[in-house]
């Protein structure tokens, strides 16, 4: 199956704070993207979606860049909050398919 | 809307047996299903996209044989891991998409332990 499966990276920040996690995706055809929270024990949460032709949405405390010339992707949580500690997930959609591919996953930590 | 459930939630079994996993979909009809695999810290792996009435597409390096995907109807999937073994273990995570667009809909897991 296709994921990247190493060992989480993780970001730890001041409770407050803003965050900002980053991924690279791998696959230049892929035009739809979204971010996920997961908490332990539990199924991914949809947080935030980007399609190709945008390069910048915002929800409500989150922000999703898309750069498709270099293939990044970041999301940006404004004031932090403990119960954003969680593990986050981007993934990306092949133009055409259902198929969602997951990239590595970062594990956020928020210090009170 | 958009609730994914699945069941059960967390199961052990002996090596050699057995087990079935339910991904049901309670408020929306799913025209596709996928499975997942999670190991410890690690990211979420698609094993398996199935779509009502026909057969399962298997990503590459999953056994077909071993990881059984049967999508019955427009709400339900169901994964069974024949003759599991303790390197089975793991969170098994299903989604459901609806209609023709890229949205998933995730169910809560199930944490397969394989004495």
């Amino acid at each position: 199956g296709e994921s990247v499966g190493l060992h989480l990276p993780t970001l730890s920040v001041q409770e407050g704070d803003n965050s900002i996690i980053n991924c690279a995706y791998s696959n230049s055809a892929s035009d739809y993207f979204i971010w996920y929270k997961q908490e332990s024990g539990k199924g991914p949460q949809f947080i935030i979606d980007i399609r190709s032709n945008m390069d910048k949405r915002q929800g409500q405390r989150v922000t999703v860049l898309l750069n498709k010339t270099v293939k990044h992707l970041s999301l940006q949580i404004a004031a932090t909050q403990p119960g954003d500690s969680a593990v986050y997930f981007c993934a990306e959609n092949r133009a055409g398919g259902f198929k969602t591919i997951f990239g590595a996953g970062t594990r956020l930590f928020v210090k009170a | 809307g958009a609730v994914v459930s699945q069941h059960p939630s967390r199961v052990i079994c002996k090596s050699g047996t057995s087990v079935k996993i339910e991904c049901r979909s309670l408020d929306f009809q799913a025209t596709t299903m996928f499975w997942y695999r999670q190991f410890p810290k690690q990211s979420l792996m698609l094993m398996a996209t199935s779509n009502e009435g026909s057969k399962a597409t298997y990503e590459q390096g999953v056994e077909k044989d071993k990881f059984l995907i049967n999508h019955a109807s427009l709400t339900l999937s169901t994964l069974t891991v024949t003759s599991a073994h303790p390197e089975d273990s793991s969170f098994y995570i299903c989604s459901a998409g609806r209609g023709q667009g890229y949205e998933q809909y995730f169910g809560p897991g199930t944490r397969l332990t394989v004495t």
